[in-house]
């Protein structure tokens, strides 16, 4: 079975560019959630969607941060204007959905992000 | 404002001795515990996972304890094994809170020598 799925794996940029996370959650899975993992903070949440609905960005860093996932099986995360201090890994997470927190999320292999 | 500890960065066990894991809490309102394990280069994967209303969970040679009055969980590795050797990051979660996402420590590094 196909997990999660980000692209890129890698990708590096300079500061002021726009940014693009792509993710595939696990097919049939409801929920998809974004972290970003630095070591300062660790793996922090940044966006939930239930059904494709975004439920909390309380997360989210500032503006320059957005998401959207227009279907059941895409999400994108983007970063406009990118600047060096998002640098970090980010990853995508799905999971069935249905009892809040209760079923393990699947996580993606990350991308990590860095900006010059 | 870390809600999730995990106050040990790294930790070293010899191979078939046994491993364990703390974790720290200080939201009351948590109810559920998960044990995630990663790999270099690759994402979390899930391990083990508790409910409030236990104080214990196994699963082959991984268990997990809850001491809810002390908002402190652990996990137990034994006997360790080479390939236990990775981050193990503790996570939680609230019913009817804000985000069905959860709230991770920042992860002990394991490693186990031969």
């Amino acid at each position: 079975d196909a997990g999660v799925i980000q692209s890129p794996r890698h990708e590096v940029t300079e500061m002021g560019q726009e940014v693009t996370l792509r993710c595939k959650p696990i097919s049939g899975h409801n929920s998809l959630f974004w972290y970003r993992q630095t070591m300062m903070r660790g793996l922090e949440l940044l966006i939930y969607f239930n059904n494709n609905v975004p439920i909390d960005d309380s997360g989210m860093p500032e503006d320059r941060f957005s998401a959207k996932m227009p279907n059941a099986s895409f999400s994108t995360l983007k970063i406009q204007p990118s600047e060096p201090r998002d640098s970090a890994v980010y990853f995508c997470a799905s999971s069935p959905g249905g009892t809040r927190g209760r079923e393990p999320q699947h996580f993606g292999d990350g991308t990590r992000l860095s900006i010059l | 404002d870390q809600q999730v500890k995990q106050n040990s960065p790294s930790l070293s066990v010899q191979e078939g001795r046994i491993s364990i894991l703390n974790c720290d809490y200080t939201n009351s309102m948590f109810d559920y515990f998960l044990w995630y394990k990663k790999y270099p280069a690759e994402g979390p994967t899930f391990l083990i996972s508790i409910s409030s209303i236990k104080d214990k969970n196994e699963d082959g040679r991984f268990t997990v304890f809850l001491n809810k009055s002390a908002k402190h969980l652990s996990l137990h590795i034994v006997p360790s094994q080479p390939g236990d050797s990775a981050v193990y990051f503790c996570a939680a979660s609230q019913e009817g809170g804000g985000a069905d996402g959860l709230t991770f420590g920042k992860g002990t590094h394991l490693i186990i020598q031969p």
